[in-house]
């Protein structure tokens, strides 16, 4: 099966840093994205993972373990408009879909930024 | 720009009815995706699809069907609706190619679906 477990709420304040984690547990591993959604609005792909190390895109940044499963978002000089709901989701490589794109998700970490 | 459209943001219906959510993406995409998401809960695969008249069960699709007659449109159908369906449905698509083989999805606005 799949397990892919991340904290359910965090709160931070502007101009500061903040690193959400996600671990997993899954029976293969194809890389594993983060998505960031707003209330009442679609998720948007912010980053993707297949390899150990860490992905740097602006303000954000994204770490994968293969090892240990696990990954974390880094978020820098957090402003208001980072406040959302933000997703681990995992391809797996092996089970029907694996081959077709399917990914399994997280709960969600919601963000508050306070000013 | 990658775009994914649901048929409405929000609808209501009663119980028994039955219910049609269209989603339509236009970037070609071989596999598309019906989520419904609940808080507390995150994310629950429904129906996917790889290909035209193509479909897989997901985690949840009890209640549920999917019908893919052309490449670019997936429906979701409540063949009954019950008051547990009362959720947000969200539509996804994704290539088979992509940067780096990221084969990452694309999501559509959603639709508020109230069961009565």
């Amino acid at each position: 099966g799949q397990n892919i477990d991340q904290p359910t709420e965090m709160t931070a304040t502007e101009g500061a840093i903040v690193q959400i984690n996600c671990t997993y547990q899954t029976s293969g591993f194809n890389g594993l994205f983060w998505y960031q959604q707003h209330a009442g609005e679609a998720p948007t792909f912010l980053s993707y993972n297949v390899l150990d190390g860490l992905e740097e895109k602006g303000r954000f940044s994204s770490f994968l373990s293969r090892s240990k499963g696990y990954s974390y978002l880094l978020l820098k000089e957090l402003q208001m408009k980072d406040s959302a709901s933000y997703l681990c989701a995992v391809r797996d490589s092996r089970g029907r879909g694996s081959t077709l794109g399917r990914l399994y998700f997280g709960r969600g970490t919601q963000l508050t930024v306070w000013p | 720009d990658v775009k994914v459209t649901q048929s409405s943001r929000y609808l209501v219906k009663r119980t028994g009815e039955k219910v049609f959510l269209e989603c339509v993406q236009d970037m070609d995409h071989e596999n598309m995706f019906w989520y419904r998401q609940d808080p507390g809960l995150g994310l629950r695969l429904i129906y996917f699809s790889y290909d035209v008249k193509m479909k897989e069960k997901g985690d949840i699709p009890e209640g549920y069907s999917v019908s893919r007659e052309k490449k670019e449109r997936f429906s979701l159908i409540l063949e009954s609706a019950s008051t547990n369906q009362t959720s947000m449905y969200l539509c996804a698509s994704s290539s088979l190619t992509g940067d780096r083989g990221a084969y990452e999805q694309y999501f559509g606005p959603g639709t508020r679906l109230t069961v009565t």
